[in-house]
C-alpha cells in the first residue's frame, strides 16, 4: 500500500544547531516529493520540492532536501535553526497518476534558546 | 498578489446541521483541492475541482461535496455533520499545468457539538 512516513513525532534542537527531518514513503514510482511547515493555527507553507534532476533541492528559509531513491527517503534539512523555525513540518507526495497529495503524520519541531 | 483566501475563519455547528465552506484560489490558478486536518494529524484529500468538475475524490463519504464557480471559486459543502468532522479544513489551489505545486489557505477550523 502507499504510504508516507515520518517517523519522528516530535523534535527539540537548540538555537544555531542543524535539524534534520525523515520522511519515507512507499509508492511503486518515484513521486513528486514535497515539505510543508504549518505554523500554529495557519495553513500550509511549501518549503521545497522535488519533481526529478538534481537530488539536492534547496527551498525558503534555508532549509534543503535530499532525495534517496535506494532508500525511498526525502530527508528535510536546516544547517542552523531560528527560533522562528518551531512548526510543524509534513512531508507529502504526489503519485504522478492522480491530482491527490498525501501527507505523513507530521514532525513537531521545538527549538530551545 | 492574494494568495488562497478561505471564509470563514471559525465555526461552530451542532450534530446533523450543514456546513459551507468557501475557498478563493491564487491568481493565476485555476485548480481547487480541499483537505481535512484533523487534530494532531496530516492533512486528507477530500477532493479536487477543475474545469468546475470534481477531478478526483478521497475516502470520504458522500456527506461531502463541493462545487467550483466559474471564477474558480469553491465551496464545501458537509451534510448531516457528525462530531468527528470538527477538523481544520484547507484549501489548495494549483495551476492546471502543474496539479500538485499545490498553495494552501489559512484554514477554516470547523468545531462540531
Amino acid at each position: 500500500a502507499q504510504s508516507v512516513t515520518q517517523p519522528d513525532i516530535h523534535i527539540t534542537v537548540s538555537e544555531g544547531a542543524s535539524l534534520e527531518l525523515r520522511c519515507n514513503y512507499s509508492y511503486g514510482a518515484t513521486p513528486y516529493l514535497f515539505w510543508y511547515v504549518q505554523s500554529p493555527g495557519q495553513g500550509l507553507q511549501l518549503l521545497l520540492k522535488y519533481f526529478s534532476g538534481d537530488t539536492l533541492v534547496q527551498g525558503i528559509k534555508g532549509f534543503e532536501a535530499e532525495f534517496k531513491r535506494s532508500q525511498s527517503s526525502f530527508n528535510l534539512r536546516k544547517p542552523s535553526v531560528h527560533w522562528s523555525d518551531a512548526a510543524e513540518y509534513f512531508c507529502a507526495v504526489g503519485a504522478r497518476v492522480d491530482y491527490k497529495l498525501s501527507f505523513g503524520a507530521g514532525t513537531t519541531v521545538t527549538v530551545r534558546a | 498578489d492574494a494568495g488562497v483566501t478561505q471564509s470563514p475563519t471559525h465555526l461552530i455547528k451542532t450534530r446533523g446541521q450543514q456546513v459551507t465552506l468557501r475557498c478563493s484560489p491564487k491568481s493565476g490558478h485555476d485548480t481547487v483541492s480541499w483537505y481535512q486536518q484533523a487534530l494532531g494529524q496530516g492533512p486528507q484529500f477530500i477532493f479536487q475541482y477543475y474545469e468546475e468538475e470534481e477531478r478526483q475524490r478521497g475516502n470520504f463519504p458522500d456527506r461531502f461535496s463541493g462545487h467550483q464557480f466559474p471564477n474558480y471559486s469553491s465551496e464545501l459543502n458537509v451534510n448531516a455533520l457528525w462530531l468527528g468532522d470538527s477538523a481544520l479544513y484547507l484549501c489548495a489551489s494549483s495551476a492546471a499545468r502543474a496539479p500538485y505545486e499545490q498553495y494552501f489557505g489559512p484554514g477554516t477550523r470547523l468545531t462540531v457539538t
